[in-house]
């Protein structure tokens, strides 16, 4: 039962254009959205996060966008570096046994960011 | 300075063996996590504990046990490993704050397992 999708395995885009990753999830109770980047042989990192009462949060190139009655979100980065490519993980804030906290992952979208 | 670390980065061990997992965090955070990545890539959460309460996933077999040493550590302890344990681990550690834990997480590089 996949509550997090991210229905793209792989995306490839040209050095200084727009990278758009998208996520979708089935769970209207997640109340905090999180992008982690991931690069061969390390753990994920945290890159940016957005909480269910806003629709948009920007960092630098990043930006998170949240369409909560199309239960979607997106991350897009511009311009795309080289450095960008990498693995990006969509996470929302679950509940297990009552305890808020624990992230569930959606599959990854592998981004491949060409010079 | 590495923030979370793991030992071993590649651990290969035979079908019934028992293994452990050791996982260290300098953040001074108060919960500790870990993650299993499978064959399809999905990272799933294995346990959470911090010093009040462990939380389990109830799709954790009980050949899986955290133990935590004290707030820094929280190893991961396999009895009786099988085939399908073969996977990416990573440990990850938030901090908690005014009784609500902290969205972002600290990953560690991950332990690769692999069982013959």
């Amino acid at each position: 039962d996949q509550q997090v999708k991210q229905n793209s395995p792989s995306l490839s885009v040209q050095e200084g254009r727009i990278s758009i990753l998208n996520c979708d999830y089935t769970n209207s109770m997640f109340d905090y959205f999180l992008w982690y980047k991931k690069y061969p042989a390390e753990g994920p990192t945290f890159l940016i996060s957005i909480s269910s009462i806003k629709d948009k949060n920007e960092d630098g190139r990043f930006t998170v966008f949240l369409n909560k009655s199309a239960k979607h979100l997106s991350l897009h980065i511009v311009p795309s570096q080289p450095g960008d490519s990498a693995v990006y993980f969509c996470a929302a804030r679950g509940y297990y046994g009552g305890s808020q906290g624990n992230l569930i992952f959606g599959k990854g979208t592998k981004l491949s960011v060409k010079p | 300075d590495t923030a979370v670390s793991q030992t071993p980065k590649y651990l290969v061990t035979q079908m019934g063996n028992d293994k452990s997992i050791k996982c260290e965090q300098n953040l001074g955070h108060d919960t500790m996590y870990w993650y299993k990545q499978d064959s399809k890539k999905f990272l799933k959460i294995m346990f959470s504990y911090n010093n009040k309460e462990l939380i389990i996933n109830e799709t954790v077999p009980n050949r899986f046990s955290p133990k935590s040493p004290d707030k820094a550590h929280l190893n991961l302890h396999i009895n009786s490993l099988e085939l399908g344990d073969s996977a990416v681990y990573f440990c990850a550690s938030s901090q908690e704050e005014a009784g609500e834990i902290k969205n972002e997480q600290f990953f560690g590089p991950g332990t690769r397992l692999t069982v013959l």
